[in-house]
């Protein structure tokens, strides 16, 4: 089981640009979630899908949007990149039903 | 507020001294509350679940609602012990967000 994969593993790109991150769950597990992790922080929570809806949101502005697809795989996107959007992004898929959490290894995101 | 606070941003220790890493929560109802680790070069990864009250890797967490703390300990540490400790919160009946809080790395010296 490879669990949750995560790609790319690093990005660069260019403030104002778009980006879109992508997330295959751990099998078995029907639920996605994503954080933001800055460097010397703790992860903060971006959003969360389920049945490919997004079930619930932390304190990230529009820019911040995702999918989920049918066979539970995810995508975090990016508008009009910020500086300050330079960070550790990881998926972390789970079951609705409850329990852990597995994460990834986190896509790195570097905005210049 | 929903708040995970996690004191020390280092803590260094010696091979077979005993380990407490602290973590206090501020949550208006039961949450749930964890710990994760991660090791150099590898993914966060689930150490303890304050429902499951096991020992993992010779670690032990109790939550204390009283002092809403839950605290993680070992009473002799190990080299292999050095990575990042995270304490993370999730509200009862929440299946959604965990709240993490910043971190402690723990340093275990030969």
């Amino acid at each position: 089981d490879a669990g949750v994969t995560q790609s790319p593993t690093h990005l660069i790109k260019t403030r104002g640009q778009q980006v879109t991150l992508r997330c295959s769950p751990k099998s078995g597990h029907d639920t996605v979630s994503w954080y933001q992790q800055a460097l010397g922080q703790g992860p903060q929570f971006i959003f969360q899908y389920y049945e490919e809806e997004e079930r619930q949101r932390g304190n990230f502005p529009d820019r911040f949007s995702g999918h989920q697809f049918p066979n539970y795989s995810s995508e975090l996107n990016v508008n009009a990149l910020l500086l300050g959007d330079s960070a550790l992004y990881l998926c972390a898929s789970s079951l609705a039903k409850g329990g852990g959490y597995t994460f990834g290894s986190g896509t790195r995101l570097t905005v210049v | 507020a929903q708040r995970v606070t996690q004191p020390e941003k280092l803590l260094s220790v010696f091979k077979g001294a005993p380990v407490e890493l602290k973590c206090n929560y501020s949550y208006s109802g039961s949450p749930e509350l964890f710990w994760y680790v991660q090791y150099s070069r590898q993914r966060l990864q689930l150490l303890l679940r304050h429902i499951s009250r096991e020992s993992i890797k010779g670690f032990t967490a109790d939550l204390n609602k009283g002092e809403t703390s839950f605290h993680l300990k070992k009473p002799f540490a190990q080299e292999e012990d050095s990575a990042m400790y995270y304490c993370a919160l999730r509200g009862a009946g929440n299946t959604g967000k965990l709240i993490f809080g910043q971190g402690t790395t723990l340093q275990v010296k030969p």
